[in-house]
């Protein structure tokens, strides 16, 4: 059964810097791997997608990677700001059609 | 830009009672699910929807649960004897064919059970 783990669970850092978030799963045969925002009490907005053929993905100042092989992916953001606070969702998709969610990071970023 | 529509935004029942949650998938979009996010838990998959017919669904997905495309536009999710623990937050997601393509998610309808 696929397992999705984020980590850390919660991190706070101030604006500017820049950060990683981390998602590991414990079976390597996916179809992709996408990585979702979540705010307060709202919906899922989808930030990147990556192939399983694919290495990584960059979306203005995100950049997301994966290694099927070893379970990792990780989500950069650079120069964070406060508007990126949120949670941070990682979700696979096993062969099939559903996506199997991570718990989340929560995301502070302090002006 | 084309994005997926949930209707209500919240929705408050009894216990026993029948809900319908209503979706608007993204137009041109072809595959239809539905998740559920217990409060402080995981987003969790239910059902997925193709050709009018459910192509998987999960162990959480029981009798009390159905799925319909009632026209060419919504798509809706039933319970039809509300319990306490299906108090979510319901998400309605498409994408334009399964596999490797992307799921778009809407905004969601907070379920409340009392």
């Amino acid at each position: 059964k696929q397992e999705v783990t984020q980590i850390p669970a919660a991190l706070s850092v101030p604006e500017g810097e820049n950060l990683v978030l981390n998602c590991s799963f414990t079976d390597s045969a996916i179809y992709n791997l996408q990585w979702f925002r979540q705010d307060p009490g709202k919906g899922l907005t989808s930030l990147l997608l990556i192939q399983s053929s694919q290495r990584e993905q960059t979306s203005g100042r995100l950049n997301a990677s994966l290694d099927k092989s070893s379970g990792r992916s990780t989500l950069y953001i650079a120069a964070s700001q406060p508007g990126d606070s949120a949670t941070y969702l990682c979700a696979v998709r096993p062969r099939g059609n559903k996506l199997v969610f991570g718990a989340g990071t929560i995301l502070r970023v302090k002006s | 830009e084309p994005e997926v529509t949930q209707t209500p935004s919240h929705q408050v029942t009894q216990m026993g009672q029948e809900v319908i949650l209503r979706c608007v998938p993204i137009s041109n979009h072809l595959y239809f699910y539905w998740y559920r996010q217990i409060l402080g838990q995981k987003v969790e998959f239910l059902v997925s929807f193709y050709n009018n017919e459910i192509s998987e669904k999960s162990e959480i997905f029981d009798d009390q649960f159905s799925v319909e495309r009632p026209d060419g536009s919504n798509f809706t999710l039933k319970i039809r004897s509300t319990k306490l623990e299906d108090s979510a937050m319901y998400f309605c997601a498409s994408s334009v064919h399964g596999g490797f393509y992307e799921q778009y998610f809407g905004p969601g309808t907070r379920l409340t059970v009392t």
